[in-house]
């Protein structure tokens, strides 16, 4: 059992350049979400699915895309990087657990630098 | 909307030292309280949680209490260890919502 796994742990790219960042997970969960960590800002949603087929825009939105064919992947596509999308990537999956709570589960991070 | 504070750091304690880091909440309703651990380079850890007011949620010898009267769910260990160095986020899901919102993060240094 994997958990939640993201590749590539490293990337760099040029400014107008396009990328996708992968994440599966094996653990059946319906939920999944990308968040960005920048110091100081703490974890900010940038897209969310809560199942096959579904997607929704979280806080920070621009600049991403999203979708979601299969439970097990979630990839999370850069348009056109830029500076600002300089950031650690973290995708997480969750799932209702006893008491409603969706309690989260991270991958390791991608650490993205747009030069 | 929902919204997390935390106490801003760093913090840094001497081993054995006991720690309190607070968070306060704004939100509707009943929401779920976490607190996750993320030790350096690494991902986001649960530490633990509770999901109905006055519940207590421990593990590794640290506590947190969901306060409603106060809106509160300040984390606390007796005795920390170099170990427990790390950055601290606490997180809400609000009632009927899936989504976490987190807290800035406080980042914890344990010296010998």
């Amino acid at each position: 059992n994997a958990g939640v796994t993201q590749t590539p742990k490293f990337q760099v790219l040029k400014t107008g350049q396009s990328m996708t960042l992968q994440c599966a997970q094996d653990m059946n969960h319906e939920y999944m979400s990308w968040y960005r960590q920048d110091p100081g800002m703490g974890l900010r949603l940038i897209h969310y699915s809560v199942g096959a087929g579904i997607t929704d825009q979280g806080e920070v939105p621009n600049g991403y895309n999203v979708s979601r064919s299969t439970t097990e992947d979630f990839p999370l596509r850069l348009l056109s990087a830029a500076p600002s999308q300089t950031s650690v990537y973290f995708c997480a999956s969750s799932y209702p657990g006893l008491a409603g709570a969706y309690e989260q589960y991270f991958g390791p991070g991608t650490r993205l630098t747009v030069t | 909307g929902d919204s997390v504070t935390q106490m801003e750091g760093p913090v840094t304690l001497s081993e054995e030292a006991f720690l309190t880091i607070n968070c306060t909440y704004t939100a509707t309703g009943y929401p779920s309280l976490f607190w996750y651990v993320q030790y350096p380079g690494e991902g986001l850890q649960l530490l633990l949680k509770a999901t109905k007011a006055d519940d207590k949620g421990s593990n590794k010898g640290f506590e947190a209490t969901y306060r409603k009267e106060t809106t509160s769910f300040h984390l606390e260990k007796g005795s920390v260890q170099v170990s427990d160095s790390a950055v601290y986020f606490c997180a809400l899901k609000g009632a009927g919502s899936y989504q976490l919102t987190f807290g800035k993060g406080t980042k914890l240094s344990v010296i010998p």
